[in-house]
């Protein structure tokens, strides 16, 4: 089975400017986390989806939004970078039991360069 | 949001010594699972335990879920230097939907 894809690996941005990134998970999960990962802060949950709705949310501003697509492949955009979204985007991708998951498998990360 | 306090920060050892470290959280929680991450690399998961009292062994990994759902182990036997990189606990509490992490254990091993 395939793992978890995220493109583009890297990516470098200007302050102001919006991003896109790409996460497609295991085949058969459903659900789609993203983590922002930074040595200061270390793996902070942005949000989870799924079946195409955001089903929680941790403490980011509105600037940071996903979405899911049918084939349970993820979008998240930033939009009117700044600095400190210097990061490593990771997505996750789960089976679930009700509300909950099982394991969680990770991608390989995305990682955004804001100058 | 949860807390989970992971010990030790680091780690120096010496190759063929065994590491142990560990997870505590201030909730109970239904799921624990161990990653590894490699520099610029995402975590990969290691072992999953779903059971107050589990131990499960993925090669010369073992963890275990704690008995008060509280906290959790994981042992590393005979380190080798591939053994080198950062290890994170995290954990499903029985309130919630979402994984909450630990701050890692970097881990050296000195050949």
């Amino acid at each position: 089975k395939a793992g978890v894809t995220q493109t583009p690996r890297y990516l470098i941005k200007t302050r102001g400017q919006q991003v896109t990134l790409s996460c497609s998970p295991i085949s058969g999960h459903r659900s789609v986390s993203w983590y922002q990962q930074t040595p200061g802060q270390g793996l902070q949950f942005l949000f989870e989806y799924f079946s195409e709705t955001q089903r929680n949310k941790g403490n980011f501003p509105g600037r940071f939004s996903g979405r899911q697509f049918s084939n349970s492949r993820s979008e998240m955009n930033v939009s009117t970078l700044e600095l400190g979204d210097s990061a490593l985007y990771l997505c996750a991708s789960s089976r679930t039991r009700g509300l909950a998951h099982y394991e969680q498998y990770f991608g390989p990360g995305t990682r955004l360069t804001v100058t | 949001g949860q807390q989970l306090n992971q010990s030790p920060q680091s780690m120096f050892i010496q190759e063929g010594e065994d590491v142990s470290m560990n997870c505590t959280s201030s909730s109970i929680f239904n799921t624990w699972l161990w990653y590894k991450q490699d520099p610029g690399e995402g975590p990969v998961l290691l072992i999953a335990l779903y059971k107050a009292g589990e131990l499960t062994s993925n090669g010369r990994l073992t963890a275990q879920f704690g008995i008060t759902r509280k906290d959790s182990f994981l042992n590393i036997s005979a380190s080798i230097p591939s053994d080198v990189g950062i290890y994170f606990c995290a954990g499903q509490p029985d309130t919630g939907n979402q994984f909450y992490f630990g701050t890692g254990t970097s881990l050296t091993v000195i050949p």
